[in-house]
């Protein structure tokens, strides 16, 4: 069966300084990836999508930027972190557009 | 702009009656497919149910069922005999079969009292 994994769970990192938060999907190939943000209280917001290795989409220009540098591997980072990138962060796959998202347990991350 | 919109941000209703949470979406695509996600305490995103916008069958899974009027573009979930264990947040989503954009409502808070 497919799982996927994402880490750390929880961070907490002061501003100006980098982030790295990553996501690995066992059990199936060439998944769809993605990225979502939600903020306290408010519904979640595509960040970035992969429809394949090197594939990255961005749906919200700012400091955040996403790699995939293996088929099932999807990492999310920024150079100097803001207040405003606090929040819950999901990484998800899909196998097709028919298929629904299954999500990682998410990470909890506060920029002070 | 495809967009989803869940009007009400918070509902209650108690132990064992039924509710419905609303969802309005807006494609200018003709075959897409539809999502109810439960999110509780936990923060885990649970998939709920999905429809098929090709199907005019009402999608149902155990006490959730859905009212999709395509017409209308409107999905709302019903729950039926609601548990306390239903108390979550609850989000409506989509996805066109041409893109790979899976986008969200804001959510509805829902609270199940005893």
């Amino acid at each position: 069966s497919q799982t996927i994994h994402q880490w750390p769970a929880t961070l907490v990192q002061p501003v100006g300084s980098p982030l790295s938060l990553e996501c690995t999907v066992e059990g199936t190939s060439n998944p769809n990836l993605y990225w979502y943000r939600q903020a306290a209280g408010r519904g979640l917001q595509l960040l970035f999508y992969s429809v394949g290795i090197g594939q990255i989409s961005s749906e919200v220009p700012q400091n955040l930027s996403a790699s995939r540098p293996q088929d099932r591997q999807f990492i999310l980072s920024s150079k100097k972190l803001l207040l405003s990138d606090s929040g819950f962060y999901l990484c998800a796959w899909s196998g097709d557009p028919s298929s629904p998202l299954h999500f990682g347990n998410g990470t909890r991350l506060t920029v002070t | 702009a495809q967009t989803v919109t869940q009007s009400q941000p918070e509902m209650s209703v108690q132990e064992a009656e039924t509710v419905t949470l609303s969802c309005t979406y807006d494609t200018s695509e003709s075959n897409y497919y539809l999502f109810w996600y439960k999110q509780p305490p936990s923060r885990q995103m649970i998939l709920v149910i999905r429809q098929e916008a090709y199907k005019q069958q009402n999608a149902t899974e155990n006490r959730f069922s859905v009212n999709f009027q395509k017409a209308a573009k409107s999905f709302s979930l019903k729950i039926s005999d609601s548990q306390l264990g239903d108390t979550a947040m609850y989000f409506c989503a989509f996805v066109t079969s041409g893109t790979y954009k899976y986008i969200f409502g804001t959510g509805t808070r829902l609270k199940v009292l005893a």
